[in-house]
């Protein structure tokens, strides 16, 4: 039972450099969403996606896109990344958009 | 502006004692909170929840109480286990979930 795979678990970038983190679950979620984690800031969601081509903001979405092409896959991609984007980002996922959110292992992101 | 506090970043309990882990929130109209645990380098795993509809609710060990009237949550973990050391964040569901900043639980053998 794979549940919620995110890749890479590490990655370094130069500033201005482009990517994309994948995630991928297997559960029939339809709520999918990325968040990022920093220090004394908790968790913060970045974008969300409630079913297939739908996606919508969270509270911290600039300088990231994300689309939703199938009920599996959300991947978050970093147009052009900075220093401040150097942090943890988590990918998870629900049933619906309320209830309990499964997280996939994260993915540690440098930007140099 | 941070909607749902965890004050406490950090807490050592001796094994066998209880654990008493707070948060509070802003938002009147959250109606379903959670406990993650998160231990280093994995993803947070949910651990526990309650509607706003109820003031407890209890998993085993662990049991969440909720205060609507002070926007307060508690979660106990009784008796402390070594293998419960890990960050620990609340959150709270209106139209999207909003997360503690965490504290970390040490459990001293």
């Amino acid at each position: 039972n794979a549940g919620v795979t995110q890749t890479p678990k590490f990655q370094v970038l130069k500033t201005g450099q482009s990517m994309t983190l994948q995630c991928a679950q297997d559960m029939n979620h339809e709520y999918m969403s990325w968040y990022r984690q920093d220090p004394g800031m908790g968790l913060r969601l970045i974008h969300y996606s409630v079913g297939a081509g739908i996606t919508d903001q969270g509270e911290v979405p600039n300088g990231y896109n994300v689309s939703r092409s199938t009920t599996e896959d959300f991947p978050l991609r970093l147009l052009s990344a900075a220093p401040s984007q150097t942090s943890v980002y988590f990918c998870a996922s629900s049933l619906t958009d309320n209830e309990k959110l499964f997280f996939g292992s994260g993915t540690q992101l440098s930007v140099l | 502006d941070q909607q749902v506090k965890q004050n406490s970043p950090s807490l050592s309990v001796q094994e066998g004692r209880i654990s008493i882990l707070n948060c509070d929130y802003t938002n009147s109209m959250f109606d379903y909170f959670l406990w993650y645990k998160k231990y280093p380098a994995e993803g947070p795993t949910f651990l526990i929840s309650i509607s706003s509809i109820k003031d407890k609710n209890e998993d085993g060990r662990f049991t969440v109480f909720l205060n609507k009237s002070a926007k307060h949550l508690s979660l106990h973990i009784v008796p402390s286990q070594p293998g419960d050391s890990a960050v620990y964040f609340c959150a709270a569901s209106g139209n999207q979930f909003y997360f503690g900043t965490g504290t970390s639980l040490t459990v001293i053998p």
